[in-house]
């Protein structure tokens, strides 16, 4: 069975870009939950969506956004990017309730 | 409101016993969790334990868990150098759904 894949794994984007992730949750697994982890902030949530519908949003501005598509894959975008924004990027699949989150190896974006 | 504390280095020698501890704040959590990061990759649930329990044990995992405290452990018998990663305790967030909240995590270091 294969497991959450995120893709691209590193990224490198320069102040005012945009930027594009990519998250594939594990087969059967309607909700994706995307989180930030910085060295300073630790691991923040950012978003979790099901079934194409966002049920919950942590405190991040409106710069960052995200969707899921029908087949349950999720994308998240970050507009006007900033240096704090550097970053690893998880993403976690799970059935429905977060009983048990499988998490992706991350892509890391830095922003220079 | 919602925060996870927990130390933020352990170090022991190999074949000793690790002790990771956490407080947790929302009395309220369903279930509390322990995953485990490796340098470079994601995180990996290692177990979690259900809120009507005390203690949960899974082979070299020890999982105690005191409700009037608000305190977690995770004991870690037989530490091998494998093991040296960071370790997360988290509960879920506010707003339900998939949503978790992270302690910093303690990093455990296996020495000779």
């Amino acid at each position: 069975k294969a497991g959450v894949t995120q893709t691209p794994r590193y990224l490198i984007k320069t102040r005012g870009q945009q930027v594009t992730l990519s998250c594939s949750p594990i087969s059967g697994h309607r909700s994706v939950s995307w989180y930030q982890q910085t060295p300073g902030q630790g691991l923040q949530f950012l978003f979790e969506y099901f079934s194409e519908t966002q049920r919950n949003k942590g405190n991040f501005p409106g710069r960052f956004s995200g969707r899921q598509f029908s087949n349950s894959r999720s994308e998240m975008n970050v507009s006007t990017l900033e240096l704090g924004d550097s970053a690893l990027y998880l993403c976690a699949s799970s059935i429905d309730r977060v009983t048990e989150a499988f998490f992706g190896q991350g892509t890391r974006l830095t922003v220079v | 409101g919602e925060d996870v504390e927990q130390s933020l280095f352990l170090s022991v020698r190999e074949g000793d016993s690790s002790v990771i501890n956490c407080t947790y704040t929302d009395s309220s959590s369903t279930y509390l969790y322990w995953y485990k990061q490796e340098p470079g990759a994601g995180l990996q649930l290692l177990t979690y334990i259900f809120s009507n329990m005390d203690m949960k044990q899974d082979q070299r995992l020890t999982v105690l868990l005191n409700k009037k405290d608000k305190h977690l452990s995770l004991r870690i018998a037989d530490t091998q150098t494998g093991d040296s990663a960071i370790y997360f305790c988290a509960e879920p967030g506010s707003g339900g759904y998939n949503k978790l909240i992270f302690g910093a995590g303690t990093r455990l270091a296996v020495h000779p």
